[in-house]
């Protein structure tokens, strides 16, 4: 199955700005656009975007994100040591009919 | 407040079936409003999706399981439940149960997870 593809490994220093990216293709990322997670160590996910852009309550607004064609973006400002964790970015593939994940970026806030 | 909740077996044997369930409560299975799922993750790797389905009609599932997953809903228990066949180490993982809303935000719930070892 063809997954979308995130860099493993991201570091920034506290209250920097980390952008995480996610590219995908025409049928996924390009198509209906790419929901963000975050997960902390020993936790589930937790649902921080979808459709690129619609926030779920409660989801603050240090997060936000864009789209490029088929490479999505989650930018973090203002990095906290509780932004430390593992992002995952999915998208339904209308050609797979599946939804695909990136194998998610580690975030380390130095 | 909707909750999931799974359990099972935390070890099964190589060739054989990986069965799970996933309580909900606090809410229905059979809104219309929701669809559920299953997400693993092995120890220290990524998210994969096994699939997902309607408490009626349409299933959706991995490609990559496709051949040896099943996801069925019982609508009288309010559960869930995965079975996934010819098992092996490869299959070791986290099992989560998710919840989406229909034409909504995908995997915005999700059960604390319950760890699965194949093993003889």
């Amino acid at each position: 199955q063809a997954g979308l593809t995130q860099p493993p490994s991201v570091s920034k220093g506290l209250g920097q700005t980390a952008t995480l990216t996610c590219t995908g293709n025409s049928n996924n990322v390009g198509n209906q656009g790419a929901a963000w997670l975050q997960q902390h160590r020993g936790h589930p996910p937790k649902l921080l975007f979808y459709r690129d852009n619609i926030r779920p309550s409660g989801i603050s607004e240090t997060f936000s994100t864009s789209r490029s064609g088929n490479t999505a973006s989650l930018t973090i400002t203002g990095l906290q040591p509780e932004d430390e964790a593992d992002y995952y970015c999915s998208a339904w593939d209308s050609s797979l009919s599946a939804w695909v994940f990136g194998g998610g970026t580690k975030l380390t806030v130095l | 407040q909707l909750q999931l909740q799974e359990s099972g077996p935390g070890l099964v044997k190589p060739s054989e079936t990986l069965s799970l369930t996933c309580n909900v409560s606090g809410g229905s299975i059979s809104s219309s409003n929701y669809y559920w799922g299953w997400i693993r993750q092995p120890p220290g790797k990524g998210l994969e999706w096994i699939g997902s389905r309607y408490y009626v009609g349409s299933v959706y599932y991995n490609p990559s399981l496709k051949s040896r997953v099943t996801i069925s809903v019982d609508t009288s228990k309010n559960h869930l439940s995965l079975s996934l066949r010819s098992v092996t180490a490869g299959d070791t993982a986290v099992y989560y149960c998710v919840k989406s809303i229909v034409a909504g935000a995908p995997f915005d719930q999700w059960g604390q997870g319950t760890l699965v070892a194949v093993s003889s």
